[in-house]
C-alpha cells in the first residue's frame, strides 16, 4: 500500500502562513487531496488533484505538488482553521490517507 | 444539498455482526459510488472498499475482505456496511463517502460502533 506522511503537528500564529507537507512512498501523480477535520465532526475536502480548489473553499488555502511530495498552504491563517489536516491518494489501490497534522493556533 | 445521513451508534458484543446504513439525497445516487471509511485514533483512517450504486459491483481492500460487505438499496438510495465477526479492533467511528474519481467529496456523519462485552 501507498504510506502517506505527514507531519504530527504544527502550532502558527493568526495571520502566518503555515505549510503542511505530505509525502508518498512511491508517485501518485497527481492523486492528492487535502482533507480538514475538526473535533467531532467529518472530513471536509479542501483540495482535489493537488492544487485544485473545492468549490466553497476559501482561497486561503491552496495546494501544490506531483509524485511523491506535495504541500497544502493556508496564508494567512486564521483562528478558525484550528484542525487536523489530512492528505489521500488515489492513484494507487487501495485508496489511503496520511496520519493526519494537527494545526493548532498559538 | 447533497447530504449522507447514517444510521444511529451501535454497541455490540464480541462475535456479533452489526449493519449501518447511509442515505444519500440530493443528487442522483446512481451517478456516484459510496465508500465506506474507517476511523481510530490508533490507525487513523483506513479506506475500507466502495459499493457502485449502480450496478452494486464492489471493491474491498484487502484487509478488510471477510470483514466487511457492502451492499446497496437503489430504491431508497441507501447504501449499508455489514461488519461480522466483530472484535474490540473493529470499535472505531466508520464513515461513507461520495466517490467522485478516487476523492471523497461529501462525507456521512459518521457511526461509532463500540464492540465490548
Amino acid at each position: 500500500d501507498t504510506v502517506l506522511t505527514q507531519s504530527p503537528a504544527l502550532a502558527v500564529s493568526p495571520g502566518e502562513r503555515v505549510t503542511i507537507s505530505c509525502r508518498a512512498s512511491e508517485s501518485v501523480s497527481t492523486g492528492m487531496h487535502w482533507y480538514q477535520q475538526k473535533p467531532g465532526q467529518q472530513p471536509k475536502l479542501l483540495i482535489y488533484g493537488a492544487s485544485n480548489l473545492e468549490s466553497g473553499v476559501p482561497a486561503r488555502f491552496s495546494g501544490s505538488g506531483s509524485g511523491t511530495d506535495f504541500t497544502l498552504t493556508i496564508d494567512p491563517v486564521e483562528a478558525d482553521d484550528t484542525a487536523t489536516y489530512f492528505c489521500q491518494q488515489s492513484w494507487n489501490d487501495p485508496r489511503t490517507f496520511g496520519g493526519g497534522t494537527k494545526l493548532e493556533l498559538k | 444539498q447533497v447530504q449522507l445521513q447514517q444510521s444511529g451508534a451501535e454497541l455490540a458484543k464480541p462475535g456479533s455482526s452489526v449493519k449501518i446504513s447511509c442515505k444519500a439525497s440530493g443528487y442522483t445516487f446512481t451517478s456516484y459510488d459510496i465508500s465506506w471509511i474507517k476511523q481510530t485514533t490508533g490507525q487513523g483512517l483506513e479506506y475500507i472498499g466502495y459499493i457502485n450504486t449502480g450496478s452494486g459491483g464492489t471493491y474491498y481492500n484487502e484487509k478488510f475482505k471477510g470483514k466487511a460487505t457492502l451492499t446497496v438499496d437503489k430504491s431508497s438510495s441507501t447504501a449499508f456496511m455489514q461488519l461480522s465477526s466483530l472484535t474490540p479492533e473493529d470499535t472505531a467511528v466508520y464513515y461513507c463517502a461520495r466517490c467522485d474519481g478516487g476523492l471523497f467529496d461529501y462525507w456521512g456523519q459518521g457511526v461509532m460502533v463500540t464492540v465490548s462485552s
